[in-house]
């Protein structure tokens, strides 16, 4: 089946830093998804990204579907950025699975 | 506001106590599916449906059921629970099969001691 490798799989920052995270994965996939898992463990979609490039305030994803990997740009980074961020993808096929990746942890300091 | 709701939360059950976990979502959507994540194992779904009484077993089935009467709802059940199905769940939906993200649920948490 289809692997997801995110990294790095910690990360420490300063607020304010910023950080860049990697999802890469082994096949095309039509679905790509990065999420933002709080300390709650609530799943909070941040972007849906199978190609191409979005922005949302001070977070940015790009896919390059050709190369298959997807890259999360925090800007600015605050506290309440802190969790696990995934990185989850799906083929073309008849059950719709997500894949996730195993996830960075992000811990920002004040 | 477009989401989708799981309930409850926080459920802390005993062994063989039969419970159900529901999932409503206010999107239309056809497709919906559940998740456990498990430290260490991640994310893996349980079980899926495409539409209105159709559903099919997703990567970990065993001892849970579920059921698509109506679109908006998907309810996890857990007939006989035991500890191993202590587990963080998600229900997510997404506009069809292939189309577009899936939105989650907020978890439940559960408890089987």
């Amino acid at each position: 089946g289809i692997q997801v490798e995110q990294s790095p799989p910690d990360l420490i920052l300063q607020e304010g830093a910023n950080s860049t995270l990697r999802c890469n994965f082994s096949d095309s996939v039509n679905n790509l998804q990065w999420f933002h898992q709080n300390p709650w463990g609530q799943l909070i979609n941040l972007f849906y990204i199978p190609s191409g490039t979005k922005q949302n305030g001070r977070l940015s994803a790009t896919t390059v579907a050709t190369e298959r990997y997807s890259l999360l740009y925090i800007s600015s980074s605050q506290t309440t950025d802190s969790g696990v961020y995934f990185c989850a993808v799906a083929r073309s096929s008849n059950t719709g699975k997500l894949i996730f990746g195993q996830g960075t942890t992000l811990q920002v300091k004040p | 506001e477009a989401q989708v709701t799981q309930n409850p939360r926080y459920l802390i059950t005993v062994t063989g106590k039969k419970l159900t976990v529901t999932c409503s979502q206010n999107m239309n959507h056809e497709y919906m599916s559940w998740y456990r994540q498990d430290p260490g194992l991640g994310l893996r779904q349980i079980y899926y449906s495409m539409n209105v009484e159709v559903t099919d077993k997703g990567d970990v089935p065993e001892g849970y059921k579920v059921s698509r009467k109506e679109k908006r709802n998907f309810p996890l059940i857990l007939e006989s629970p035991s500890p191993n199905q202590t587990s963080l769940y998600f229900c997510a939906s997404r506009p069809s099969l292939d189309a577009y993200g899936y939105t989650f649920g907020s978890g439940t948490r559960l408890t089987v001691v």
